[in-house]
């Protein structure tokens, strides 16, 4: 089966501008989450979605990023304005709906977006 | 949530087996100890995962401490492709909500050709 897959790979805007990232989880998962790590430091827990209902939206730093999932399918996570401090690493992952206990999260490559 | 300690560095001559550390003294009973990876310029990666038994899959063995409060994740027969760094993390799976995945700084794995 196809992987998680992430778009774009890497992006480079300046400060002000508007990215968005996209994520295609693998066919059939209904969770889906989105993580970044900022330089230096940790892989950090943005949000859950399971469909296309936000389960945990926790970790959201704030109101400049928006994340979606349309249909339950792929999901975009919108920052606008871009802040220099939102250069890092985007992951996301997704996992099949099922035994909780068991639940393995499957990671994208990442989207890695430097702000100017 | 409970935390994780786990050595920063380690290194390990190919073909070698590896003993990665994980300590948790404040694990609950309903904590399981999962373990990712991630190589370079890559995304995370399952490993294992346990409970309270031994694990063996065909990446890697998950040997828990009977009183759960460490544990040790065992490549058998290390290769340069298991450079990467390696995440010891609890999860408490047994409420809704709690899925997400907290990582730490985990253990940077050097192989030695």
């Amino acid at each position: 089966e196809a992987g998680v897959t992430q778009f774009p790979s890497h992006s480079v805007i300046e400060k002000g501008q508007t990215v968005t990232l996209r994520c295609d989880p693998i066919s059939g998962h209904d969770n889906l989450y989105w993580y970044r790590r900022v330089m230096g430091k940790e892989i950090k827990f943005l949000l859950h979605f399971v469909k296309e209902s936000k389960q945990d939206e926790s970790g959201m730093p704030n109101n400049r990023f928006l994340a979606e999932r349309t249909g339950g399918t792929y999901s975009t996570l919108k920052v606008q304005p871009a802040e220099l401090e939102d250069s890092g690493v985007y992951f996301c992952a997704s996992s099949r709906p099922g035994d909780r206990a068991q639940e393995t999260q499957y990671f994208g490559p990442g989207t890695r977006l430097l702000v100017l | 949530d409970a935390k994780t300690t786990q050595p920063n560095s380690m290194e390990s001559n190919e073909e070698e087996p590896v003993h990665l550390p994980c300590n948790h003294s404040t694990i609950s009973g309903t904590d399981y100890i999962h373990w990712y990876r991630q190589l370079p310029s890559q995304g995370p990666e399952y490993v294992i995962h346990g409970l309270t038994s031994n694990v063996n899959n065909r990446m890697a063995s998950l040997a828990i401490a009977e009183d759960r409060k460490s544990s040790t994740l065992i490549l058998h027969r290390a290769t340069l492709r298991d450079a990467a760094v390696y995440y010891c993390i609890l999860r408490d799976l047994s409420r809704f909500g709690n899925e997400k995945l907290t990582f730490g700084t985990g253990t940077r794995l050097t192989i030695i050709p």
